[in-house]
């Protein structure tokens, strides 16, 4: 049974342009969470989706973030116009049903957008 | 808001000895208080958690604490060894519907062999 699995692991961009990271969540998991860890600092909370739902986005900046988790395919964090403070590691958890109800937050190894 | 905090952000001890990191948190409505520990490169990993109605908890090398009258929580690790070197992590989330984990700024800890 694979884990939560994230791609790209490493993502470089220019100023200005997008970066689509995808997270695929454990089978069984309807789920989602992305959490943002900037160097040697916590994970941020950004946004929890399940199914075609965001369930809570109060996390998300509110210009250029997107956060999708369709009925078909993996969740997918999109940042448009990047500027160099995006940089960071992108982290996917994804849990079975609530997250404290049913147990632990299983994550991804994480994206690490560099922008340049 | 809600809000988690750590302490100490760093924690050096010598092989053998024991390590402690503590939290407290803000949301009095907090039930559920997870552990992770997190490698170099990789993603978190819960190593131990424990809910409202339970004030210890122990696995092995690690034994968890909670205080919910004064809302701090607390990871205990003995006899440690390198291999426990690591950043972790506390959070603390509610078991009601669609809520987020919130999670404490972590711990860089080293065990010097």
């Amino acid at each position: 049974n694979a884990g939560v699995m994230q791609n790209p692991r490493h993502l470089v961009r220019r100023r200005g342009q997008e970066a689509r990271l995808r997270c695929s969540p454990m089978k069984g998991h309807s789920h989602v969470y992305w959490y943002r860890q900037l160097p040697e600092e916590g994970l941020k909370f950004m946004v929890y989706l399940q199914k075609e739902n965001i369930i809570d986005e109060s996390g998300m900046p509110k210009e250029r973030f997107s956060a999708e988790f369709p009925k078909e395919g993996p969740s997918i964090l999109r940042i448009q116009q990047v500027v160099r403070g995006d940089s960071a590691a992108y982290f996917c958890a994804s849990s079975f049903g609530l997250a404290g109800g049913t147990g632990e937050l299983f994550f991804g190894e994480g994206s690490r957008l560099t922008v340049l | 808001g809600e809000n988690v905090e750590q302490h100490p952000s760093t924690l050096s001890v010598q092989e053998g000895d024991s390590a402690v990191i503590k939290c407290t948190y803000s949301d009095s409505a907090s039930n559920y208080f997870p552990w992770y520990k997190q490698e170099l490169g990789k993603g978190p990993q819960l190593i131990i958690d424990i809910r409202s109605n339970v004030g210890e908890k122990k696995d092995q090398r690690i034994a968890v604490t909670l205080n919910k009258t004064a809302k701090h929580f607390s990871l205990h690790i003995t006899e440690t060894q390198p291999e426990d070197s690591a950043v972790y992590f506390c959070a603390a989330s509610r078991d009601t519907g669609g809520f987020k984990t919130i999670f404490g700024a972590g711990t860089r800890l080293f065990v010097k062999a």
